[in-house]
């Protein structure tokens, strides 16, 4: 069974630029959700998708956008990039519908800094 | 709304000691709740969930932890800590039923075994 993989695991922006974070769900896995964890702080939900539409977010700004793809797969888009984005990025997927109702599996993150 | 508060957010035992996590949780609906750990330089791992059903939920590497709706709590027990179980524990909370996956996680507590 191969579990979240994300990628980059680091990446260095400079502030204004724009960055795209990818996710591959666990297999059999349909609905992938992206939380943000800030240094010190425990994961915030950013936003989840299922069957390719986002039906969850959280306090984010429209500047955090994402896609699902067909695969389940995920991208995590964020523009005009600030210094407070820094952060590490993570991806979880699970599996709806199923009686392992709010199991996320987490993958290792996105390391972003921005500068 | 929902709200999760950790209390300590570094906590100390001895090897062989008892480790007791603490964790208070607000809810306007009836709850589901987990908890998460964290090993360095990775993501988040499940270690156990409460979805309404026994109090007490025995989790994996031998934690547990008991829902008590009257106190508002969901505290994280293992009768004898080992030195692999340094690691940050994050406390979280959704809403009941099928569909939601929006976790709302505590900011963590790490978790320092002495030998």
């Amino acid at each position: 069974e191969t579990g979240v993989t994300q990628s980059p695991t680091h990446l260095i922006k400079t502030r204004g630029q724009q960055v795209t974070l990818r996710c591959s769900s666990q297999s059999g896995h349909n609905t992938v959700s992206w939380y943000q964890q800030a240094l010190g702080q425990g994961p915030q939900f950013i936003f989840q998708y299922y069957r390719e539409e986002e039906n969850g977010r959280g306090n984010f700004p429209p500047r955090f956008s994402g896609l699902q793809f067909p695969n389940y797969s995920s991208e995590l888009n964020v523009n005009a990039l600030e210094l407070d984005d820094s952060a590490l990025y993570l991806c979880a997927s699970s599996a709806a519908g199923t009686a392992r109702t709010g199991e996320l599996f987490f993958g290792e993150g996105s390391r972003l800094t921005v500068l | 709304a929902q709200s999760v508060t950790q209390l300590g957010s570094h906590v100390s035992v001895s090897e062989g000691a008892l480790v007791l996590l603490r964790c208070n949780y607000s809810s306007s609906v009836p709850p589901y709740l987990f908890w998460y750990v964290q090993y360095p330089n990775q993501g988040l791992q499940l270690l156990l969930k409460y979805t309404s059903a026994a109090t007490l939920v025995k989790g994996i590497n031998g934690f547990e932890a008991e829902f008590k709706k009257s106190e508002t709590s969901f505290h994280l027990t293992k009768p004898s800590a080992h030195m692999s179980d340094a690691a940050e524990y994050f406390c979280a909370v959704s809403p009941s039923g099928a569909g939601s996956y929006q976790l709302t996680f505590g900011k963590g507590t790490k978790l320092s075994v002495i030998p």
